[in-house]
């Protein structure tokens, strides 16, 4: 089956400036997440949906992120505007297969990697 | 008390050892444990996972290795190879939290 895909996969952008990140999970995936890693850092969970409404943004800079899960499938975080310290690699995963373990396994993308000059 | 804390920060091994990178938690009301493999430009990938009933789980050369009384739990790759280069994160659920992560490099 198809991974999750991401784009863009690099974008450099001016301190201050927007940039957006889309999202699209594995086909039949009801949960997608946002991660936020800063190099040498584990990955930080921002924003959990099921389907299309939000389960968890506790860890969202809600002044300057924002996302949105339209029709329960494809995804965009926005930032707007950016900062340095927003510098990272932002990963978004998708989970819908039940596993033993009762916790759906998360199945990563490769990333946007965003350098704010 | 949301955190784990992983060591080593980097580990080199060399091929045919043994490579050990231990986690511990705090917050009891942690009841699962995965650990990701992460390769320079992908994502994290899961690995193995257990959970706190067990105290070791084998997969393979993978091994988890749980303490629940010391609330430590630690993955142990038998016979490394190079291949197994890479970045290893322990985390922790239901809202996971993922330690900060062990770039592992095992010489040829």
């Amino acid at each position: 089956e198809a991974g999750v895909a991401q784009s863009p996969r690099y974008k450099i952008i001016e301190k201050r400036q927007s940039v957006a990140f889309w999202c699209n999970p594995i086909s039949g995936h009801a949960t997608l997440y946002w991660y936020q890693q800063i190099l040498g850092q584990g990955p930080k969970l921002l924003i959990q949906f099921q389907n299309n409404g939000v389960v968890d943004d506790s860890q969202l800079p809600k002044d300057r992120f924002s996302a949105e899960r339209l029709k329960g499938v494809d995804s965009t975080l926005k930032i707007q505007p950016a900062k340095l310290e927003d510098s990272a690699v932002y990963l978004c995963a998708s989970s819908g297969r039940t596993s033993v373990s009762s916790y759906n396994e998360q199945f990563f993308g490769p990333g946007t990697r965003l350098t704010v000059l | 008390q949301q955190q784990v804390k992983q060591s080593p920060q980097s580990l080199i091994v060399q091929k045919g050892g043994i490579s050990i990178i231990n986690c511990a938690y705090e917050n009891t009301a942690f009841d699962y444990f995965p650990w990701y493999q992460q390769f320079p430009g992908k994502g994290p990938a899961l690995l193995i996972a257990i959970r706190p009933d067990v105290s070791e789980k084998k997969e393979g050369r993978f091994t988890i290795s749980f303490n629940k009384s010391a609330k430590q739990f630690s993955l142990h790759i038998m016979d490394s190879q190079p291949g197994d280069s890479a970045t290893y994160f322990c985390a922790a659920r239901p809202k996971i939290i993922f330690g900060k992560g062990t770039r592992l490099h095992i010489l040829p």
